[in-house]
């Protein structure tokens, strides 16, 4: 499965929208990106993935290049409870395990 | 059913002895995972099992570490001889078969302190 990048911290105010990016530029096309979120001393959570359309759930927006070489998790209304490291991962199902890098430590602030 | 379940959710040891941990997962899972995260790092993948064939093991798991899943329902993971090293979270997560499409559901952790 292809390694993705992704900064290591980002500050977002209460009530903004957050955009997480990530890059992933050696994703193949049975690859989707997946994203996870992890509040402190709880396990993952998984939040939304797609495919190469832009997905959208209760919880998140994915937007997915063109290209599929980078995309863009958006929480379109921080709250406190947000606050989180987020995980972008790229995973195939084929390795039969999804792996995990450093993350976006997201901290929004009142 | 209320997801994945781990326990103990807390475990303190002294450096020599064995632990065992326990992992019910959601019950129409068929696939379970093992973890380790020590602090500020991503989880890292241990194991994995199907069933109850455990289809792949990380070079992280040594041979004091072993995983076992005998009715493809429950599992468990124990440390032989424990070492301060060992001290870290071990996540449990579980998910239908891939999880592609679903993705993982894990729980919220054992955290082993060795001492």
């Amino acid at each position: 499965d292809a390694k993705t990048t992704q900064p290591t911290s980002m500050d977002c105010a209460e009530g903004r929208a957050a955009n997480l990016p990530c890059n992933h530029s050696t994703i193949s096309g049975n690859e989707y990106v997946y994203w996870y979120r992890q509040i402190h001393s709880q396990g993952p959570q998984y939040i939304i993935h797609g495919l190469k359309n832009n997905e959208t759930n209760e919880m998140a927006s994915l937007i997915i290049t063109e290209d599929r070489k980078s995309s863009t998790l958006i929480l379109p209304h921080a709250t406190l409870r947000d606050t989180a490291v987020y995980y972008c991962i790229v995973f195939s199902g084929n390795t039969g395990k999804l792996i995990f890098g450093q993350g976006t430590t997201l901290q929004v602030k009142p | 059913d209320t997801g994945v379940s781990q326990n103990p959710r807390h475990k303190i040891t002294k450096r020599g002895q064995n632990v065992t941990f326990r992992c019910d997962p959601i019950s129409e899972h068929n696939r379970l995972y093992w973890y380790r995260q020590t602090l500020g790092q991503g989880p890292e993948f241990l194991t994995y099992f199907q069933n109850e064939a455990q289809l792949e093991k990380s070079r992280l798991l040594s041979d004091r570490f072993s995983a076992e899943r005998p009715k493809g329902s429950f599992s468990t993971l124990e440390i032989q001889r424990t070492e301060q090293g060992d001290s870290a979270m071990y996540l449990c997560a579980s998910s239908p078969q891939g999880g592609l499409n679903y993705g993982y559901t894990f729980g919220s952790g054992t955290r082993l302190t060795v001492v």
